[in-house]
């Protein structure tokens, strides 16, 4: 099976744009969740997605939003960057949205906010 | 909610020599907690991991332990080898698929 991939791998925004980022999980895996990943901050959860319902968001600003597609395909949207918003933003798939079930990662996107 | 502390920050071995890290989480109600190893530039892979209801699992030089009651797990790496050498994160994950990850071990496993 192909791995979790995402789109775009690379990306250059200024302060106050908005970004759309992509991630298209393994075939067959209804639960996305998305991440964020800085040198200070480490790995954060951002939101999960499961048969187009947010189920579970971590601890950011409204800017951050998510949806889900009926194909199970996940978007992340960032509106009025910030400098802080540089990050890798990676996306992790699984079977189901449960806790116990592993989850995959795709190579991310990485924003840079100037 | 959950927390996920991990040491060492940093660690130096010796090629063929073991390490060890060690993650304490602060929710009983976690009840899986998988090992990822991140290379420079690329994604996190699973290892291994663990769930709740098993005190250790061990996959060829990988080994994982748990103990709920004191609410820590640790990964062993045994004979180390230059590969090995890449930032490992542990991680914790109750209820939906949310995993509440360390802030990474960087290990260099010098020839």
């Amino acid at each position: 099976k192909a791995g979790v991939t995402q789109t775009p791998r690379y990306l250059i925004k200024t302060r106050g744009q908005q970004v759309t980022l992509s991630c298209s999980p393994i075939s067959g895996h209804r639960s996305v969740s998305w991440y964020q990943q800085t040198p200070g901050q480490g790995l954060q959860f951002l939101f999960e997605y499961f048969s187009e319902t947010q189920r579970n968001k971590g601890n950011f600003p409204g800017r951050f939003s998510g949806r889900q597609f009926s194909n199970s395909r996940s978007e992340m949207n960032v509106s009025t960057l910030e400098l802080g918003d540089s990050a890798l933003y990676l996306c992790a798939s699984s079977p189901l949205s449960d806790s116990r079930e592993t989850q995959y990662f795709g190579p991310g996107t990485r924003l840079l906010v100037l | 909610g959950e927390n996920v502390e991990q040491h060492p920050s940093t660690l130096s071995v010796q090629e063929g020599d073991s390490a060890v890290i060690k993650c304490t989480y602060s929710d009983s109600a976690s009840n899986y907690f998988p090992w990822y190893k991140q290379e420079l530039g690329k994604r996190p892979q699973l290892i291994i991991d663990i769930r709740s209801n098993v005190g250790e699992k061990k996959d060829q030089r990988i080994a994982v332990t748990l103990n709920k009651t004191a609410k820590h797990f640790s990964l062993h790496i045994t004979e180390t080898q230059p590969e090995d050498s890449a930032v490992y994160f542990c991680a914790a994950s109750k209820g939906y698929s949310t995993l509440t990850f360390g802030k990474g071990t960087m290990l260099l496993v010098s020839p």
